[in-house]
């Protein structure tokens, strides 16, 4: 199985604050790499399909990218409403697998 | 507007069996494959099965195989999760995902439902 190791598991930044969160897959996913954010007691949304692309009604400040086994998701300026879970996800080989999660915090 | 919506969970005792439905409206189900994933505190989430659009292909997680079937009634734009044998490793929310048609992961969940396995 492939594992997806997130870092960090928790991250406290401001309002306007540039972002990252980190995904390692144990072995070569070939961008099939997607970004969840979840909010308590809702569902996960996606954010970023294959790497780098924006889901449809998603807002420019998120941004993915990575190849290879090392991925990023930024938030280029972080708002208020960006509070919550964070997973990655690869959908490159079976069984698919999700990262631990990122949670977070708006100072 | 894409809804998925899941039922059929609860409390149920170890061994025994139980059935999920998700129920899907605002898109053409039989052109989607679709999927289930659980999530725990303690084991985050786990990808469960997956299903083509025709119900012809199947997946599983090596933990849940022969003891979970997925299926889908396009005639009735549901699919299920047959849950048999539960053990409490089981216990979960359980969420049906739609599968995007771009190669593209799952892009639409439901808003899931709990599994308890406990005696």
């Amino acid at each position: 199985d492939i594992q997806m190791t997130q870092s960090p598991s928790l991250l406290s930044a401001s309002v306007g604050d540039r972002v990252t969160i980190n995904c390692k897959a144990s072995q070569n996913i070939n961008k099939y790499l997607n970004w969840y954010q979840q909010k308590l007691g809702e569902a996960p949304k996606l954010l970023i399909y294959n790497t780098n692309n924006l889901q449809t009604g998603i807002p420019s400040r998120f941004s993915g990218s990575g190849s290879g086994t090392d991925y990023t998701l930024t938030i280029s300026s972080l708002q208020p409403e960006d509070f919550g879970t964070y997973f990655c996800f690869q959908h490159n080989s079976w069984p698919l697998t999700f990262g631990s999660g990122t949670k977070l915090e708006i100072k | 507007e894409v809804q998925l919506v899941e039922s059929g969970g609860g409390l149920v005792q170890p061994g025994r069996s139980l059935k999920l439905s998700c129920a899907a409206s605002g898109f053409t189900f039989s052109n989607y494959g679709m999927a289930w994933v659980r999530q725990t505190p303690t084991k985050g989430l786990e990808w469960v099965a997956s299903i083509s659009t025709g119900g012809g292909n199947t997946y599983y997680r090596d933990s849940v195989k022969g003891r979970f079937t997925i299926s889908r009634d396009n005639a009735k734009n549901t699919q299920y999760l047959q849950m048999d044998s539960l053990r409490s490793e089981d216990t979960a929310t359980y969420y049906c995902a739609r599968r995007s048609n771009y190669g593209g992961g799952f892009d639409y969940w439901g808003q899931g439902v709990m599994v308890t396995v406990s005696s």
